[in-house]
């Protein structure tokens, strides 16, 4: 079974630029989720998804961030402009439910803004 | 707004010896928890699960959880080189979402050979 895919791995960008990140979840999982990590921190929940329905966006920063899932799979998450305070690892993660107590991460994409 | 603590370590072992982690959580309505490994670059794993009061075996992993004190830890026995990794506490339910997961900030072991 293959994991939850993301890309890219790395991007390098200045302030102010635009960035996208895509997840593609497991096969069959209906929830999605996208978290921010810092260094020496844990991941913060940014938003999750049931099928096509963002449930939980309240820790989102609006001004600047969106997402989306079309079709219930794919998920792209977008910064627009980035800040210098925005660098940090974005993962993402899916489970079969809400309800599902196991969360399988992604490998994250490593954001970088100079 | 729930919270999750734990020691940042770093938290250093010699090999063979037993490697206790802990966790204290402010949300008294709090119902699952969970620990997640993570390696240095790579993605959290989740590695044990806890819902009731007492003790969980896995393996070289024993959870252990106490609501009245809410406190949660982990235990590694038998400690290995390849179980240096920070180890991320989190925690589910109450607060008004049953669905969220809230993480600790990790705890940072090193197994020394």
């Amino acid at each position: 079974e293959a994991g939850v895919v993301q890309s890219p791995r790395y991007k390098i960008i200045e302030k102010k630029q635009p960035v996208a990140f895509w997840c593609n979840p497991i096969s069959g999982h209906n929830t999605l989720y996208w978290y921010l990590q810092n260094l020496g921190q844990g991941p913060e929940l940014l938003i999750r998804y049931e099928n096509e329905e963002a449930v939980d966006d309240s820790q989102l920063p609006k001004d600047r961030f969106s997402a989306e899932r079309l079709k219930g799979v794919d998920s792209t998450l977008k910064i627009q402009p980035a800040e210098l305070g925005d660098s940090a690892v974005y993962l993402c993660a899916s489970s079969y439910h809400s309800g599902a107590d196991t969360q399988y991460f992604g490998p994250g994409t490593r954001l970088t803004v100079l | 707004q729930k919270e999750v603590e734990q020691n940042s370590g770093p938290l250093s072992v010699p090999e063979g010896a037993i490697a206790s982690l802990n966790c204290t959580y402010s949300d008294r309505g709090s119902q699952s928890f969970f620990w997640y490994r993570q390696y240095s670059g790579k993605s959290p794993e989740l590695i044990m699960s806890i819902y009731s009061n007492g003790d969980k075996e896995d393996g070289r992993f024993t959870a252990q959880l106490n609501k009245a004190s809410q406190y949660v830890s982990l235990l590694i026995r038998d400690s290995q080189p390849s179980d240096s990794a920070t180890y991320l506490c989190a925690v589910k339910g109450g607060g008004g979402s049953n669905y969220k997961l809230t993480f600790g900030k990790g705890t940072l072991l090193t197994v020394n050979p």
